[in-house]
């Protein structure tokens, strides 16, 4: 089967860099992916990583060791808007279009 | 473009009752999803489509029916609902990368 895991909570200040943890028990998976949730609202698509190493996209980063099982989800500068839920998610070479999410870490951004 | 829109935004059910959650997108891709969200939780797969006339079962299909007749639409129904099936539904779509776009979501109660 396939698991993913993540820490359920962080708390940040405003300006802070935080990092949000994904270990994975799973096979071959084409990548991963992270997405962000505000409360009562739609998952939207962070980032993507296919590859091992780090992606950035603006104040967002991730990164991906398959060797280690694991990735993370960067956050700089932290603003107040930050304050979501975050999941990351893989979908397994085996399991079609199967995609499963990790169960979420909620950021909380104090002032 | 609306991209991904589901009607109804909300909507109590009785027990036993039946009903069919509707998702049409406008981007002309050709996989769409149905999942689940119980609060506090990530998001769970019930059904998906790879194009028009093709589903199948994601993780958690019992209980739920799924149609794709054309690339924009892909109905959920919902028969002889259970108090289980009280969640947040949402509907995604996807090229042929990874990125998944959600549609706002249905909010469903079973009484």
């Amino acid at each position: 089967g396939q698991s993913l895991e993540q820490p359920s909570e962080v708390t940040a200040v405003e300006g802070a860099i935080v990092q949000i943890n994904c270990t994975y028990q799973t096979s071959g998976f084409y990548g991963l992916s992270w997405y962000q949730q505000h409360d009562g609202g739609a998952p939207t698509f962070l980032s993507y990583n296919a590859l091992d190493g780090l992606e950035e996209t603006g104040r967002f980063s991730s990164f991906l060791s398959r060797s280690d099982s694991y990735g993370y989800l960067l956050l700089q500068e932290l603003q107040m808007k930050d304050s979501a839920s975050y999941f990351c998610a893989v979908r397994a070479f085996n399991y079609g279009q199967n995609f499963v999410f990790g169960p979420g870490t909620r950021l909380s951004v104090l002032p | 473009n609306a991209g991904v829109t589901q009607t109804p935004k909300f909507r109590i059910l009785k027990i036993g009752q039946s009903m069919t959650l509707q998702c049409t997108q406008d981007m002309n891709h050709n996989y769409m999803y149905w999942y689940r969200q119980d609060p506090g939780m990530g998001l769970k797969l019930i059904y998906y489509s790879v194009g028009a006339g093709i589903t199948d079962k994601g993780e958690v299909p019992n209980g739920y029916n799924v149609s794709r007749s054309t690339t924009e639409d892909f109905p959920l129904r919902l028969e002889l609902a259970a108090p289980s099936q009280t969640s947040v539904y949402f509907c995604a779509t996807r090229t042929g990368q990874e990125t998944q776009y959600f549609g706002p979501g249905t909010r469903l109660l079973v009484l």
